[in-house]
């Protein structure tokens, strides 16, 4: 596994809650933490979701992550038009000699 | 706080060995694990590998025949070689940091990025 799957796209209205997946296997989300970058357009991708379910500080509260067995899930709540954004999944993957695994991203549209 | 700032070339010839450098502002330099990391225009992102203060580094195995990193510690500088480019290395590349003390407990994730630098593969 050279991507960890996730929906090209999402989207909803101003308000509503949405959720991205990402899908993993036992070398990767199954056995090690799983992170989430939000990357707004034109800009780097910063840290929005740490081990698995945590924020950073500044990360606000309607961002909220979960993790079961081989698969994760963002969720935004209250969703605003600056949330507009690719979203990536990220995990170490056990497998070969070791490496980070991301997701292949998901574009979240805000209606 | 860190910051992180690529330079180097805009723009390499296919078979040419793509070089970039990352130079870090930060005063706990020798506390972090520096990556690199690619975004092909329109892409998801991809994890090339990352360094150590120490010099050891682990790379994507992928990429791990063509890629090799290094640091400056006295000029705080991470650079980036990789080998052999073709059109599908066109990318902007990205460093990034890692606390150590989190890779060594098996947190891998990226809390300060670079803007990313463009890196264009033509004759």
């Amino acid at each position: 596994q050279s991507v960890l799957p996730q929906p090209p796209s999402a989207s909803g209205t101003p308000g509503q809650r949405v959720t991205i997946s990402c899908s993993g296997t036992t070398s990767n989300i199954g056995t090690n933490y799983v992170y989430w970058y939000q990357q707004l357009p034109g800009t780097a991708p910063r840290l929005l979701i740490y081990r698995n379910n945590q924020r950073p500080s500044g990360v606000s509260d309607r961002f909220s992550a979960s993790k079961s067995g081989t698969s994760a899930s963002l969720a935004i709540s209250g969703l605003r038009s600056e949330d507009e954004a690719d979203y990536y999944c990220a995990a170490w993957d056990g497998s070969l000699s070791g490496h980070v695994i991301f997701g292949g991203g998901t574009k979240l549209t805000v209606l | 706080q860190v910051q992180l700032q690529e330079s180097g070339p805009g723009l390499v010839k296919p078979s040419e060995t793509l070089s970039l450098t990352c130079s870090v502002s930060a005063d706990s330099f020798s506390t972090y694990t520096w990556s690199w990391i690619r975004q092909p225009p329109g892409k998801g992102l991809e994890w090339i590998g990352f360094i150590r203060y120490s010099g050891l580094a682990n790379y994507n195995p992928s990429l791990q025949s063509r890629v090799s990193l290094s640091i400056d510690t006295s000029k705080k500088q991470i650079s980036l070689k990789l080998s052999s480019v073709t059109a599908a290395d066109m990318a902007v590349y990205f460093c990034a940091s890692t606390p150590y003390k989190d890779i060594v407990t098996g947190y891998y994730y990226f809390d300060n990025w670079s803007q990313g630098t463009l890196v264009t593969v033509s004759s």
